[in-house]
């Protein structure tokens, strides 16, 4: 079970948004800054967004990042087939001394 | 560009040791950045392993830190994992990646900028 919780799955259609939750504690996304990464089967992940709601290099402003307190969320806007990925968020937990993953969220685009 | 290259054998003996390597290109290892390890058994989620910085400031997984060993070499520009007395519960991908680490106020600003291809390591007899 992970220490950052997100839904294990979520479906939208093409053009739509959608919004991932990552749940956490005072000790990890409370405290420290969250970045998200996005996996497609059988390749490395890459990250999206860093230091809570920065855009990486190239990656197109339908991905957004925020935090509230103890939680997070990844928005993707104007859905399009491509974004049909694993997305996963991840941060330092202070207390466990331990940098955490979500459990990943399966995003289908219907 | 920045590349990491992972290498290392597809295939250990339980309580063997698995030791992987991480080659970097378009980067010099000792100009700055944290470098780790995660790894991914197959069909599940990430799992973060180790860090170090090219001068030995390290971080390490506590459920695996008396197994795991990890090492800087300059002169190659590699990093390197050692995971010791492995069983079936190490199969997995594992990657190596760049990271980005500062700690100001004692919070953490982290993330894993750059990321291997990943090499899957089997562990059966």
């Amino acid at each position: 079970q992970s220490v950052l919780t997100q839904p294990p799955s979520m479906s939208a259609a093409p053009g739509q948004k959608v919004t991932i939750s990552c749940s956490g504690s005072s000790s990890n996304i409370g405290r420290n800054y969250i970045s998200w990464y996005q996996q497609f089967p059988g390749t490395a992940p890459k990250v999206l967004i860093y230091e809570n709601n920065k855009r990486f290099s190239g990656i197109p402003d339908r991905f957004s990042g925020s935090k509230s307190g103890t939680s997070a969320t990844l928005g993707i806007t104007g859905l399009q087939t491509g974004d049909e990925a694993e997305y996963y968020c991840g941060t330092w937990d202070t207390s466990l001394s331990l940098w955490v993953f979500g459990g990943g969220t399966k995003l289908t685009v219907l | 560009q920045v590349h990491l290259q992972e290498s290392g054998p597809g295939l250990v003996r339980p309580s063997e040791t698995l030791s992987l390597a991480c080659d970097v290109s378009g980067y010099s290892i000792s100009s700055g950045y944290y470098w780790g390890w995660i790894r991914q058994p197959p069909g599940r989620g990430l799992e973060w392993i180790a860090t170090m910085y090219h001068s030995g400031n390290n971080y390490n997984n506590p459920s695996l830190r008396s197994r795991v060993s990890m090492s800087v070499d300059t002169s190659k520009n590699q990093f390197s994992l050692k995971l010791y007395s492995v069983t079936a519960a190490d199969t997995a991908v594992y990657y190596c990646a760049r990271q980005n680490l500062t700690i100001n106020r004692g919070v953490m600003h982290s993330w894993f900028d750059v990321w291997g291809q990943g090499t899957l390591v089997t562990v059966s007899s």
